[in-house]
């Protein structure tokens, strides 16, 4: 049981636009900056967005990201069959003094 | 160019030790955070624990607390994570990752398999 609370799959046609949320507490989302990865079959995660909304060189703005009160959102639009991924939500929580992610979000581009 | 390599995994019996280390280069090491993140096979991300820029402090998941040591060398670019009471839901792929904040995680290593079974 993931301390964040993710969907388990989401899906979209290609061109097409998803979002996927992230739930949490107030020691963690509620008061923290969250972050978005992208973890593509067989590789690493890569970072996606960081400090609710801000986007690593080299990602694309299709990938946005916001936050309000203890929930998160990320958004991808013009969704490509490369787009297919497990995607990751993370945050610190100031009560476990430790790094928490949510559960995972398998997207799956139609 | 940032790159982040893990070494020392492998097969390990249950009680069992293992040491696993990351070396980084690209950046100024002793500037960043380092982290462990894990993942069983088929699961999802875990964090594991983290280590401040100048070693000073130091930051575990409950789930590890009391058997898993995280070091640093700053001056060979290194981090370690020193495993012990090894038990088979350790089992996993380890990631090193740069930073924990400012942003978190930004660059990560390819993982290294540890497996206990006896």
């Amino acid at each position: 049981q993931s301390v964040l609370t993710q969907p388990p799959s989401v899906s979209a046609a290609p061109g097409q636009k998803v979002t996927i949320s992230c739930s949490g507490r107030s020691s963690n989302i509620g008061n923290n900056y969250v972050s978005w990865y992208q973890q593509l079959p067989g590789t690493a995660p890569k970072l996606l967005i960081y400090e609710n909304n801000k986007r690593p060189s080299g990602i694309p703005d299709r990938f946005s990201g916001s936050k309000s009160g203890t929930s998160a959102t990320l958004g991808i639009t013009g969704l490509q069959t490369g787009d297919e991924a497990d995607y990751y939500c993370g945050t610190w929580d100031s009560s476990l003094s430790g790094w928490v992610f949510g559960g995972g979000t398998k997207l799956t581009v139609l | 160019e940032v790159q982040v390599l893990e070494f020392g995994g492998g097969l390990v019996q249950p009680g069992g030790s293992l040491r696993l280390s990351c070396a980084a280069s690209g950046f100024t090491f002793s500037n960043y955070a380092m982290s462990w993140v894990r993942q069983a096979p088929g699961k999802g991300l875990e964090w594991v624990s983290a280590i401040s820029a100048n070693g000073d402090s130091t930051y575990y998941a409950d789930s590890v607390k009391d058997r898993f040591t995280i070091s640093r060398d700053n001056s060979k670019n290194t981090v370690y994570l020193e495993m012990n009471s090894l038990r088979a839901d350790d089992t996993a792929v380890y990631y090193c990752a740069k930073g924990l904040s400012q942003p978190p995680f930004d660059y990560w290593g390819q993982g290294t398999l540890v497996t206990v079974s006896s």
